[in-house]
């Protein structure tokens, strides 16, 4: 079975607190995403990654960064915390498979709150 | 842009009581269209992708089918343990690479015995 883990599954900082969220997966998946999922907003792409070192914007980038220097894991960095960023955080992984679908196995989140 | 609509908000059935959950979408390129249960506190679980309009997936009382414009969640004679909240999602050629889902806000569901 896939398997993604995330490496809280709660977590309180305050703001201006540099945050890093952390996200393994066992399947030797190319992609990478990390999400945020907030009530009455249902889940937003923050990042993905298709390969080591590779990064691409989703559509709510702003206030975060990502670093992907192995194959199986995926960060996510919040420079400096701010309320508006507490929230689910949600990693998934899929295979890159040209010409073909590529269904996303989710971790179980993290959920921040940001003081 | 890509967007997905899922209706109802939230419905309640009884033990038993068949019905379908909606969405509809707008995409420029369908790749795939993926549905998604997920329980409260947890990641959201896989159970269905759809490739192109007329086709249809299912798994023990649920059957997935496709659209240009919607997809539908059937539900069969739901059992308590089927509440949960049901995602939608698309995914829309881009040239390659790795490309996000864009969800839906989900469907509620509760079943009540």
């Amino acid at each position: 079975d896939v398997k993604v883990t995330q490496s809280s599954r709660y977590l309180v900082k305050r703001t201006g607190e540099k945050v890093f969220l952390e996200c393994v997966q066992d399947m030797d998946h190319e992609n990478m995403f990390w999400y945020r999922q907030d009530p009455g907003l249902g889940l937003r792409l923050i990042y993905f990654s298709y390969d080591v070192k590779m990064k691409e914007k989703g559509d709510i980038p702003e206030g975060y960064s990502v670093s992907r220097e192995k194959k199986e894991r995926f960060s996510l960095i919040l420079e400096s915390a701010s309320t508006n960023q507490t929230s689910m955080y949600l990693c998934a992984s899929s295979y890159r498979l040209a010409g073909s679908y590529n269904e996303q196995f989710f971790g179980p989140g993290t959920r921040l709150t940001v003081l | 842009e890509d967007q997905v609509t899922q209706s109802p908000e939230a419905l309640r059935l009884q033990e038993g009581e068949s019905s379908s959950l909606n969405c509809s979408y707008t995409v420029s390129g369908l790749r795939g269209l993926f549905w998604y249960r997920q329980d409260p506190g947890k990641g959201p679980e896989f159970l269905f992708t759809l490739y192109s309009a007329g086709e249809e997936k299912e798994k023990e009382r649920l059957k997935a089918t496709l659209t240009k414009k919607e997809s539908f969640l059937h539900i069969t004679a739901p059992k308590p343990e089927d509440s949960a909240t049901y995602l939608c999602a698309v995914q829309a050629y881009q040239g390659g690479g790795a490309d996000g889902l864009t969800f839906g806000k989900g469907t509620h569901l509760i079943i009540q015995p």
